[in-house]
């Protein structure tokens, strides 16, 4: 069964302050990385679907990247603003390409004003 | 284009009673997925509909909780003999194939249990 993990589970960042957090899963029969922003009060929305090691994804402030031999992927944030302030999920599909994603826990960030 | 909808919004039911829950998927979307938020908790995975595949109903939590996918698109969760803790956001997700593919979220419904 693929176990999905996030770290941090929170971070409090100050306005301005750039920060990253971690998506770690098994290196072994690996298809796909997703990223999910979840605001309050709202549906979880697509950042990036990862699926080539040593993959870079940029999105305006938000880059992450993939390291699928190791087995981790981080998200990165550059000069947080208040509208990140989220739940970040990181999901990927569980023993095949068809099979249904299994997301982390999530990190929430909270940015200080 | 249109994105996945569901229906209805918000639903009051008082404990014991039967409610249904109804998604549209994105169309062309081959699979669909249930999951629900409990107050303060995370996404909790219910079930998961891939093309002409048995779903994975391996995250609905007892046999009140069933979801049918009729004709590869509209999927209707039901709930049974309703319970306070059944009270979450349930949310419906739509994707390309499986895993490999980004979710759409629907807006969610909101079920509160009286």
């Amino acid at each position: 069964i693929l176990n999905v993990e996030q770290s941090p589970q929170s971070l409090h960042v100050q306005e301005g302050d750039s920060t990253n957090f971690t998506c770690s899963f098994p290196s072994s029969n690996f298809y796909a990385l997703h990223w999910y922003r979840w605001e309050t009060a709202k549906s979880p929305e697509a950042l990036f679907v990862m699926t080539l090691n040593g993959d870079e994804k940029k999105k305006g402030r938000i880059s992450a990247t993939l390291n699928t031999k190791e087995g981790y992927s981080y998200l990165y944030i550059k000069g947080s603003q208040p509208e990140d302030s989220a739940t970040y999920l990181c999901a990927a599909p569980g023993y095949s390409s068809a099979s249904k994603i299994i997301f982390g826990s999530g990190t929430r960030l909270s940015i200080r004003p | 284009g249109a994105g996945v909808s569901q229906s209805p919004s918000n639903k009051v039911t008082e404990k014991g009673k039967d409610v249904e829950l109804r998604c549209d998927p994105i169309s062309g979307h081959t699979a669909l997925y249930w999951y629900r938020q409990s107050l303060g908790q995370g996404l909790e995975f219910l079930i998961y509909f891939q093309g002409n595949s048995a779903p994975d109903k391996s995250g609905l939590p007892s046999d009140r909780f069933s979801a049918e996918r009729t004709g590869g698109s509209v999927s209707t969760l039901t709930i049974q003999r309703t319970q306070q803790e059944d009270s979450a956001v349930y949310l419906c997700a739509s994707s390309a194939e499986g895993g490999s593919y980004e979710q759409y979220f629907g807006p969610g419904t909101r079920l509160t249990v009286t």
